[in-house]
């Protein structure tokens, strides 16, 4: 069936270090990835997303990487701030096209 | 300038109460959603509308009916209510099938 699945549930990290959190997924088929931030209380927010045909996109201070070999997706936060701390999601596109199939989450904390 | 609202925020009700949670975007996207977050944070997706027409319907008990009066608004009524039906409901919108969504900030259910 499809899953996707994060490896570690919580990641702390001193602030300004860079933060990497992982997500693995089963469904080889899938063309779409996304990440998502959900602050405590609120919902998810987008924070980047990657095709398929892709291995690597960049965005302010995030980089997604792609390994269709293993079926793994990273996301990477340069200098983490405080202001990072938050739960994050991969989520990858399943059928239809509208349905996100969410990973397990990752919380990530930021110390001083 | 609230994107996605949804009222209330936080509803406690007892076993075997009616209740309906509501969803509002002004976004002006035509595809509507609901997620239901569980007390470990795992995110899946209930229902989607595209356009008032249902799209998706997990596996979801038929306690459970969304209703779209317009492509604005996406209401959840829940009967009979159970205790496990206690988890964090959100809204989301897209503008198209497969478009970027945009999350509500969720309503908290608990059922006692």
């Amino acid at each position: 069936g499809e899953s996707v699945g994060l490896h570690l549930p919580t990641l702390s990290v001193q602030e300004g270090d860079n933060s990497i959190i992982n997500c693995a997924y089963s469904n080889s088929a899938s063309d779409y990835f996304i990440w998502y931030k959900q602050e405590s209380g609120k919902g998810p927010q987008f924070i980047i997303d990657i095709r398929s045909n892709m291995d690597k996109r960049q965005g302010q201070r995030v980089t997604v990487l792609l390994n269709k070999t293993v079926k793994h997706l990273s996301l990477q936060i340069a200098a983490t701030q405080p202001g990072d701390s938050a739960v994050y999601f991969c989520a990858e596109r399943g059928v239809p096209a509208d349905k996100l199939i969410f990973g397990t989450g990752t919380r990530l904390q930021v110390f001083p | 300038d609230t994107a996605v609202s949804q009222t209330p925020k936080y509803l406690v009700t007892q076993m075997g109460n009616d209740k309906s949670i509501k969803c509002e975007q002004n976004l002006g996207h035509d595809t509507m959603y609901w997620y239901k977050q569980d007390s470990k944070k795992f995110l899946k997706i209930m229902f989607s509308y595209n356009n008032k027409e249902l799209i998706i319907n997990e596996t979801v008990p038929n306690r459970f009916s969304p209703k779209s009066p317009d492509k604005a608004h996406l209401n959840l009524h829940i009967n009979s209510l159970e205790l496990g039906d206690s988890a964090v409901y959100f809204c989301a919108s897209s503008q198209g099938r497969g478009g970027e969504q945009y999350f509500g900030p969720g309503t908290r259910l608990t059922v006692t």
